[in-house]
């Protein structure tokens, strides 16, 4: 069974930074590409970063680029997202996502991160 | 960006009832490969999403058939025929044609 497990999540202030891990069970963590997708209380949904199988490659939404490094231990099956200089509009659920292909087909439950003074 | 623009925002239906969500794109979606990379996820509540519809009309693994997507181009629908308690929640498109991927605003389809 697929499992996705977030971690890291909790309050901060404006302008620290919090490391998000997430760690995957249940399938070959090193076949699959995969995102941080996040959530602000009450909003919708919005896509941050990408990586690839091997790390080769990110893709950042441009909000987040520059401030947030997504990062992945195949030997550990465990995906991170470093976020630096975090802003109140960081606020948000973090989800960790497989990318069957292009289309997230496993989720985890989610991390809260509120950045506030 | 690519703007998805999901009609109605909400949506109430009696159990039984057919319930339409229509999402409307800013760009087509029609990659230079030929492929409409246009998914829906349903985000039932206190839960995360899962996906329900890949590649605007293909169910994923364990979705029932009452669940249709269809549409081309920058005018996609998903269908869902006979609503049952568990198909309560926010439904949202997204697309991954275009650089960045977005999401719609979703749509709330509850209980009349």
């Amino acid at each position: 069974e697929v499992q996705l497990v977030e971690s890291g999540g909790g309050l901060v202030q404006p302008g620290r930074s919090l490391k998000l891990s997430c760690a995957a069970s249940g399938f070959t963590f090193s076949d699959y590409a995969m995102a941080w997708v996040r959530q602000a209380p009450k909003k919708g949904l919005e896509w941050v970063a990408t990586i690839i199988y091997d790390g080769s490659s990110t893709y950042y939404r441009d909000s987040v680029k520059g401030r947030f490094t997504i990062s992945r231990d195949n030997a550990k099956s465990t995906l991170y997202l470093q976020m630096d200089s975090l802003r109140s509009e960081d606020t948000a659920t973090y989800y960790c996502a497989r990318l069957g292909y292009w289309y997230f087909d496993f989720w985890g439950p989610g991390t809260m991160v509120t950045v506030s003074s | 960006d690519v703007v998805l623009t999901q009609t109605p925002v909400s949506l109430s239906v009696t159990l039984g009832d057919q319930a339409s969500i229509s999402c409307r794109s800013s760009q087509s979606l029609e990659y230079s490969d030929g492929y409409t990379y246009l998914e829906w996820y349903l985000q039932k509540p206190g839960q995360s999403p899962q996906l329900l519809i890949y590649g605007v009309s293909n169910r994923f693994s364990g979705v029932p058939d009452r669940f249709i997507g269809s549409g081309s181009g920058t005018d996609f629908t998903l269908k869902i025929s006979r609503v049952e308690p568990e198909d309560l929640g926010v439904y949202y498109c997204f697309q991954a044609t275009h650089d960045p991927w977005t999401f719609g605003g979703g749509t709330k389809l509850e209980l009349k």
